[in-house]
């Protein structure tokens, strides 16, 4: 079975910062791999996601994650955040099946000062 | 994108009683949806998949008698929590594709249930 593991629950950034929140997995077979994100009183709705090709993938509002094989990970980020990034943050995996039968993390509460 | 939408948003019944949620495809017909269960500080855990026309396909350790899944049209899927008790109480979330491996994922807005 899949396990997805995200390192940071609770980062705080200033405007402007660097963003990079971690997401591993665990499965020896061919993944898809997808991140999602929650904004406050909102539906969760995907950023970005990779099936195949480029490991580098541009999502929405400036998101980007890379797809690093060897390191089984799938790591989101963004060169500079704004207030309005302020919310959960979900990394999901899952083998090659139909996209709603994933393996979610635990999440990422991204708070953005101004 | 796509709107899915669920109803209650939220809800109290008492230990004993059942409940029932609604999951609405609002402008696409959604042949999969999906039930999750979310707990405090914790990921989705995918409770069922819910296939119009046929039966719910169940993970493993939930309990099919107590979470009646139906999915009567191409745009309604319903959660019934039967017998509810108070370890029921949980964040209940559906989500609907177009299909395939590809499909994107379109999430309702969640259901808080408390179970008194």
């Amino acid at each position: 079975a899949q396990s997805v593991s995200q390192h940071n629950h609770h980062v705080i950034l200033s405007e402007a910062a660097s963003l990079e929140l971690g997401c591993n997995y665990s499965y020896g077979g061919t993944v898809n791999l997808f991140w999602y994100v929650q904004y406050p009183g909102q539906h969760l709705q995907l950023l970005l996601k990779y099936f195949s090709g480029d490991p580098l993938v541009k999502g929405i509002k400036g998101f980007e994650a890379e797809f690093i094989k060897s390191k089984f990970s799938f790591n989101l980020r963004k060169p500079s955040v704004q207030w309005s990034d302020t919310a959960e943050y979900f990394c999901a995996v899952n083998a090659g099946t139909n996209a709603g039968k994933s393996t979610f993390g635990d999440g990422t509460t991204l708070t953005v000062k101004p | 994108g796509a709107v899915v939408s669920q109803h209650p948003s939220r809800v109290i019944c008492k230990s004993g009683t059942s409940v029932k949620i609604e999951c609405r495809s609002l402008d696409f017909q959604a042949t999969t949806m999906f039930w999750y269960r979310q707990f405090p500080k914790k990921s989705l855990m995918l409770m069922a998949t819910s296939n119009e026309g046929s039966k719910a396909t169940y993970e493993q350790g939930v309990e099919k008698d107590k979470f009646l899944i139906n999915h009567a049209s191409l745009t309604l899927s319903t959660l019934t929590v039967t017998s509810a008790h108070p370890e029921d109480s949980s964040f209940y979330i559906c989500s609907a594709t177009s299909g395939g491996v590809t499909g994107e994922l379109f999430f309702g807005e969640g259901s808080r249930l408390t179970v008194l």
